[in-house]
């Protein structure tokens, strides 16, 4: 079975500072991994994915992750935080031997809170 | 140009009814999929459709019945709605089906039901 945790329910940062918002995954086969942003009375919207090859992604609004397989995290980061990404964050995998039944499973998300 | 949309955006019902939550996307894409975010914020799968048939569904009551009318389009039903349906309901669509899970998947705006 595939599962992914998010350790914090929230995080908070002081605008300018860098963040990071945490993740780790269980999979049986190799994982596609991904972070989405909700913000408030939103639909979900990606932001970046890891797949393979390098394990540093870049994504939208300044965003990146880094896949660690041996510690099987893919932690979302950003050099320095606005008070716009304020928003609710989910990590999620999917696990490509098809043991997930090739459905997306999607960490309970996230809170982002950025200080003026 | 509105990439997934879902009608309605809010639904206020009582117990015992029946409705329906409409979802159309305009990507060309050809897998759609039904979540439920509850009031915690989890978001869990439901349904998914590739090309118009069904590959997932996931322990949902059969109270709900999902309809693919054509690949731009996947229509929720559900019967004799009770207190514990209330929530947000997300189509998405992506590309690939069971082979692409690497494509992200792209949300509409949601539909608050509320059940009363």
């Amino acid at each position: 079975a595939q599962s992914v945790a998010q350790p914090e329910d929230q995080v908070n940062v002081a605008e300018g500072n860098p963040l990071t918002v945490k993740c780790t995954y269980s999979v049986s086969g190799n994982p596609y991994l991904f972070w989405y942003v909700q913000y408030p009375n939103r639909g979900l919207q990606f932001l970046l994915k890891y797949i393979t090859g390098d394990n540093l992604v870049k994504g939208s609004y300044g965003f990146e992750a880094e896949f660690n397989k041996s510690q099987t995290s893919f932690h979302l980061k950003k050099p320095s935080a606005l008070v716009s990404d304020s928003a609710l964050y989910f990590c999620a995998v999917r696990d490509d031997s098809g043991a997930g039944s090739y459905q997306l499973t999607f960490g309970k998300g996230t809170k982002l809170s950025v200080i003026p | 140009d509105t990439a997934v949309s879902q009608t309605p955006k809010y639904l206020v019902t009582q117990m015992g009814n029946d409705k329906s939550i409409k979802c159309e996307q305009n990507l060309g894409h050809d897998t759609m999929y039904w979540y439920k975010q509850d009031s915690k914020k989890f978001l869990k799968i439901m349904f998914s459709y590739n090309n118009k048939e069904l590959i997932i569904n996931e322990t949902v009551p059969n109270r709900f019945s999902p309809k693919s009318p054509d690949k731009a389009h996947l229509n929720l039903h559900i019967n004799s709605l009770e207190l514990g349906d209330s929530a947000v309901y997300f189509c998405a669509s992506s590309q690939g089906g069971l082979a692409g899970g690497y494509y992200e998947q792209y949300f509409g705006p949601g539909t608050r039901l509320t059940v009363t």
